[in-house]
């Protein structure tokens, strides 16, 4: 069955990096296009970042533009999203989910504090 | 960037009775709209897709309906387990997706 499971996640310096990783298996991970999603403590659902099936195209929300790079390695069937310049808004739980038109797996997710 | 807004923010029903929940779009979306249940400490769960398509495994209770921009979700007899956070999310125009700010789903 398809599981995704998420890591990376810690607690971090405002200004700090960290580099989150999505390991997929139970589906052909390079056919797929992925996301990363966020929910801040006791907060609702937000889209952060997209990738298209084969890297070519990606996708930001405005408030991780230029700070948040997502990648993939299809030929480790993992997902990334390398964070810089963190800041306190972005504490949350990161999840990654897969897009098959609709959104229908998605990891457990991993939590990311970052402290000023 | 289309904005999702759900109502009510927050909905007390009893188990067995019917719950209505509501997801208006700033533009339309046609159908391309999908409701979420989140449980407390749990990743989001797809219930339906296309504005009316149950997803895997959800049980016949969970129905949408709608096109444009006002859709619903509706759920016929509640059960213990469907006690949750509800969110809408539209995959029309993107970027961003967009989701609603959710409705929760309490016991009364």
């Amino acid at each position: 069955q398809v599981q995704l499971v998420e890591s990376g996640g810690g607690v971090v310096q405002s200004g700090g990096s960290l580099r989150l990783s999505c390991a997929a298996s139970g589906f052909t991970f390079s056919a797929y296009d992925m996301h990363w999603v966020r929910q801040a403590p006791g907060k609702g659902l937000e889209w952060a970042a997209f990738i298209r099936h084969d890297g070519n195209a990606k996708y930001y929300a405005d408030s991780v533009k230029g700070r948040f790079t997502i990648s993939r390695d299809n030929t480790k069937n993992t997902l990334y999203l390398q964070m810089n310049s963190l800041r306190p808004e972005d504490t949350a739980v990161y999840y990654c989910a897969k897009d098959s038109f609709q959104w229908d797996s998605w990891g457990q997710g991993t939590l990311v504090t970052v402290s000023s | 960037e289309i904005v999702m807004t759900q109502s009510p923010a927050t909905l007390s029903v009893s188990p067995g009775e019917r719950a209505t929940l509501s997801c208006r779009a700033s533009q339309s979306v046609g159908s391309d709209l999908a409701w979420y249940h989140q449980k407390p400490g749990q990743a989001p769960r797809l219930l339906i897709y296309g504005a009316s398509t149950r997803a895997t495994g959800i049980p016949a209770r969970f129905s949408g309906s709608g096109s444009g921009t006002e859709f619903t979700l509706t759920i016929s007899s509640l059960q213990s387990e469907d006690f949750a956070v509800y969110y809408c999310q539209q995959y029309n125009k993107w970027p961003p997706w967009t989701f609603g700010q959710g409705t929760k789903v309490e016991i009364k």
